[in-house]
C-alpha cells in the first residue's frame, strides 16, 4: 500500500496550510500524522483521521476521504515548519505504512 | 509521566549486530504493543516491526526477516530491537513508538542513532 506526499508546501504565516496523503481509498482507513522537527523525534498531531493528542493545538485538524487524507494547519506559525508524515495500517498485509513526507516551509 | 527513554547512540562493524533498549515508564508496559521506525539520514520513515509485550509476540517488515529480533523483558519495562549482519545502508536513527489501535502511535522514543562504518 503506498501513501503519497507532496515533498514540499509553503505557507505564509497566518495562513492556511493544508498537506494531503494520497492512496487507494484511503477513505476507509484511519489516517495519523506526525510531526518531525529537525533533529528531534516525530511527534503525533492527529490521529484516527481527526482526533488531535492533548496538547496538541486545536489550530491543527485532519480529514480523510476517498483517496485522499488531509491534514490542515490554520494560522500557521513559525513553528509549525517542520516535516509531516502520514501513517496507515496496511490490513492486507499487516504493516504500517508511512507517506514520503511534506517538508513545511513558513515563509 | 509516561516516556519511552532509549538507550544511547551506537558505533558497529559491517557484519556486526546491534541491540537497541527502549524502557517504558509511566504506564503498563504489558497492555500496549511496541513498534520499531528507523530513519536514515536525510530520509523519511521506515517501519521495521512490533511486538507484543504481553505475549512476546512479534512481525517485521518483510524486507528486514531474518536479520531483526524484536524481544522484551517484563520485569524491566523494557523492549529491545536487534539486527544482525549489520550494513552500511543500516545507518540511521532507530525509534521506538508506543501502538495504539488500527496502527496509531501515541509515544515515541527520543531515538537511537545506529552508524554501521569499517
Amino acid at each position: 500500500y503506498v501513501l503519497t506526499q507532496p515533498p514540499s508546501v509553503s505557507v505564509a504565516p497566518g495562513k492556511t496550510a493544508r498537506i494531503t496523503c494520497g492512496g487507494n481509498n484511503i477513505g476507509s482507513k484511519s489516517v495519523h500524522w506526525n510531526q518531525q522537527k529537525p533533529g528531534q523525534a516525530p511527534v503525533v498531531v492527529i490521529y484516527y483521521n481527526s482526533d488531535r493528542p492533548s496538547g496538541i493545538p486545536e489550530r491543527f485538524s485532519g480529514s480523510n476521504s476517498g483517496n485522499t487524507a488531509t491534514l490542515t494547519i490554520s494560522r500557521v506559525e513559525a513553528g509549525d515548519g517542520a516535516d509531516y508524515y502520514c501513517q496507515v495500517w496496511d490490513s492486507n498485509n499487516d504493516l504500517v505504512v508511512f507517506g514520503g513526507g511534506t517538508k513545511l516551509t513558513v515563509l | 509521566q509516561v516516556q519511552l527513554v532509549q538507550s544511547g547512540a551506537e558505533v558497529k562493524k559491517p557484519g556486526a549486530s546491534v541491540k537497541v533498549s527502549c524502557e517504558a515508564s509511566g504506564f503498563t508496559f504489558t497492555a500496549y504493543y511496541m513498534h520499531w521506525v528507523r530513519q536514515a539520514p536525510g530520509q523519511g520513515l521506515e517501519w521495521l516491526g512490533w511486538i507484543n509485550p504481553y505475549s512476546g509476540g512479534t512481525d517485521s517488515a518483510q524486507n528486514l526477516q531474518g536479520r531483526v529480533s524484536m524481544t522484551r523483558d517484563t520485569s524491566i519495562s523494557t523492549a529491545f530491537m536487534e539486527l544482525s549482519s549489520l550494513r552500511s545502508d543500516d545507518t540511521a536513527v532507530y525509534y521506538c513508538a508506543r501502538g495504539r489501535e488500527e496502527g496509531a502511535f501515541d509515544i515515541w522514543g527520543q531515538g537511537t542513532m545506529v552508524t554501521v562504518s569499517s
